[in-house]
């Protein structure tokens, strides 16, 4: 199983930009999609954006459309999640996720994100 | 946006014996031209991500252990542990991904009784 290894989070002050990272190191991703999932603290599962591993589609939850923008590196088998205007509530661990189809199978180990002044 | 509800909240059962999850959606997640259901389970154990248990409602993931079971079809749906363990300890979801936006129940938390 390709491990997915996701990194970048950090405290950073509301308003502020963090750039999220998923690397397959070493290997090309072998999912057809890559999605965003976050977890606030002691709550449950959300799924915020997906971008199909062919560049030909990107999802995102409506209500993060416009603050949140998945990007590709191809050379460096690596996906980002670019979050702008954070707001406390964007607080939570933020984990990188493979599908088949939809069928979320490879979970990175997730990263956290603090939103707070 | 298909909402999912799972119930209980919480349970708690004695060692070697059955835990039943349930998890209703909003709409079907049938699709007729497969004829497949868009459901998937997970489970995540504290400080872990959640692993993937059943997709399309009954198919179980490679390396799940048999006791995990999934049913139901349409809108209502069951996760089945027919002989609970203690490592089964853990919270579970249920997800949809018959539509865009993909949602997930609220989660339900198995205990040891």
């Amino acid at each position: 199983e390709v491990q997915l290894v996701t990194s970048g989070g950090d405290l950073v002050p509301p308003g502020g930009s963090l750039r999220l990272s998923c690397v397959a190191p070493g290997l090309t991703f072998s999912s057809d999609w890559i999605h965003w999932v976050r977890q606030a603290p002691g709550k449950g599962l959300e799924w915020v954006a997906a971008k199909k591993l062919d560049g030909s589609v990107e999802n995102y939850v409506d209500f993060l459309r416009g603050r949140f923008t998945i990007s590709r590196d191809n050379a460096k088998n690596s996906l980002y999640l670019r979050m702008d205007s954070l707001r406390v509530e964007d607080t939570a661990v933020y984990y990188c996720v493979g599908s088949r189809g939809w069928i979320f199978y490879n979970w990175g180990q997730g990263t956290l994100v603090t939103v707070s002044s | 946006d298909i909402v999912m509800t799972q119930s209980p909240d919480s349970l708690a059962v004695s060692l070697g014996e059955r835990a039943t999850i349930n998890c209703k959606s909003s709409q079907s997640v049938l699709s007729r031209p497969n004829n497949e259901n868009y459901l998937s389970w997970f489970q995540q154990k504290p400080g872990q991500p959640p692993k993937l248990l059943i997709y399309y409602a009954s198919t179980r993931e490679s390396g799940v252990p048999d006791r995990f079971s999934g049913s139901g079809s349409g809108t209502d749906f069951t996760l089945t542990i027919s002989s609970l363990q203690a490592e089964d300890v853990a919270v579970y979801y249920c997800q949809q991904y018959y539509s865009d936006p993909l949602t997930f129940g609220g989660g339900t938390k198995v205990e040891i009784k």
